[in-house]
């Protein structure tokens, strides 16, 4: 069985300083992991993804996550939130040769000017 | 360039009538996935079918609801007998291969909203 759990249902933040996205996952195989955004009455957007190579991963927009295999986390940060940053965001994980993501409870973002 | 395209987006239907959500895949694909959202919560699996195949339907509902994915035309997600708890975000996703966990991108839509009154 493999599961995924992203700690926090809100985060805010001013624009400009880093934004901090946690995410543990639990998974029986070497999972894949990914990050999705979703912004408003839209489709999601895959943001990146790791799949057992580096485990320093990065993505679109200026975000990156690093696999933590110990830790069995999977935390997405960006260095400076943009406005255009809010939007909710899903840590997602899939068995290895899997047909099917699992999806965590999502993050929204909130940025402040 | 066209994307996933789902209609249509809002749908409002009062209780035991049906709905009918449809989804063209990305061209090129054919991986369809159908997820369904709620309120305050993420995305739920509910199948995913290949051209005339249904091969995963784990996370369906075991009445009033079935998909499909015909030869020609578009994926259907069909709902009989629509209840208030079936009100969501209904997002159908394509890929060009079923191996997500090393291709890892589904391409989504932007979703079917579904209001039971």
């Amino acid at each position: 069985a493999q599961s995924v759990t992203q700690l926090d249902s809100h985060v805010s933040v001013s624009e400009g300083t880093p934004v901090l996205l946690r995410c543990n996952y639990s998974s029986s195989y070497s999972p894949s992991l990914f990050w999705y955004v979703q912004h408003p009455n839209k489709g999601l957007q895959l943001l990146l993804k790791y799949t057992s190579a580096a485990t320093l991963v990065k993505g679109i927009n200026g975000f990156e996550a690093e696999f933590k295999k110990s830790e069995t986390s999977f935390h997405l940060t960006k260095p400076s939130a943009h406005m255009s940053d809010a939007a909710e965001y899903f840590c997602v994980v899939s068995m290895a040769a899997g047909n099917k993501l699992t999806f965590g409870g999502g993050t929204r973002v909130l940025v402040k000017p | 360039n066209a994307g996933v395209m789902q209609n249509p987006r809002h749908l409002v239907r009062r209780r035991g009538q049906e709905a009918r959500l449809r989804c063209s895949p990305m061209k090129g694909h054919s991986h369809v996935y159908w997820y369904r959202q709620l309120p305050e919560e993420g995305l739920k699996f509910m199948v995913y079918l290949q051209k005339e195949n249904i091969i995963d339907e784990s996370g369906m509902p075991k009445e009033r609801f079935s998909a499909e994915f015909p030869k020609e035309g578009p994926s259907i997600l069909r709902i009989q007998q629509v209840v208030r708890g079936d009100s969501a975000a209904y997002f159908c996703a394509s890929s060009q291969t079923g191996d997500l966990a090393n291709t890892g991108e589904l391409f989504f839509g932007e979703g079917s909203r579904l209001t039971v009154l």
